[in-house]
């Protein structure tokens, strides 16, 4: 099992460009998330999902999107890049079930530099 | 979920027991404590988990006092690969909005030779 995927590991952008990070993971978790952790800080919930077409805003929402077509992939969108959202970002599963243990996977991040 | 409260760093010396407090004064009847640790700038890592019995599993023991206000992450022979930021944190059981952990500034831990 490959666990929880993140691309790029690594991005520059430009102030006001677009882009998208990408999400997947093979365990068929229901629940997905993002978070972004500045330098020295915590992580800080962004956007998450419960399932397929659900999704919700987290802590920090503004300037990204979310959407959520299949179980395996949530893709995070920054619509027009600040140097505010230069960051590390990591994508989160975990099972949903009443089972659950509540443990997150986590992915191995993806750090983006917006000049 | 309940806010915590962890010394912000501490050393230990390798070979030795690592003891790292949490204080959740405010917990809830129904809230767990999770630890993550968070090794250099790795993803986070799910460590354990309890709701008022203590727990141990192949990595750490979990020791919550009885009044649940406080718990104590217990790393019985830390190494220098645990050299790591420690995540204590209290979250609700099952959740029909999901997993949502809340994550503080953590205890920064380095393991000295």
């Amino acid at each position: 099992n490959a666990g929880v995927t993140q691309t790029p590991k690594f991005q520059v952008l430009k102030t006001g460009q677009s882009m998208t990070l990408q999400c997947a993971q093979d365990m068929n978790h229901e629940y997905m998330s993002w978070y972004r952790q500045d330098p020295g800080m915590g992580l800080r919930l962004i956007h998450y999902s419960v399932g397929a077409g659900i999704t919700d805003q987290g802590e920090v929402p503004n300037g990204y999107n979310v959407s959520r077509s299949t179980t395996e992939d949530f893709p995070l969108r920054l619509l027009s890049a600040a140097p505010s959202q230069t960051s590390v970002y990591f994508c989160a599963s975990s099972r949903m079930d009443r089972t659950n243990t509540g443990e997150l996977f986590f992915g191995e991040g993806s750090r983006l530099t917006v000049l | 979920d309940a806010k915590t409260t962890q010394p912000p760093s501490m050393d230990c010396a390798e070979g030795r027991a690592a003891n790292l407090p949490c204080n959740h004064s405010t917990i809830s009847g129904n809230e767990y404590v999770y630890w993550y640790r968070q090794i250099h700038s790795q993803g986070p890592q799910y460590i354990i988990h309890g709701l008022k019995n203590n727990e141990t599993n192949e990595m750490a023991s979990l020791i919550i006092t009885e009044d649940r206000k406080s718990s104590t992450l217990i790393l019985p022979h830390a190494t220098l690969r645990d050299t790591a930021v420690y995540y204590c944190i209290v979250r609700s059981g099952f959740k029909a909005a999901g997993n949502k952990l809340t994550f503080g500034g953590g205890t920064r831990v380095l393991v000295k030779p």
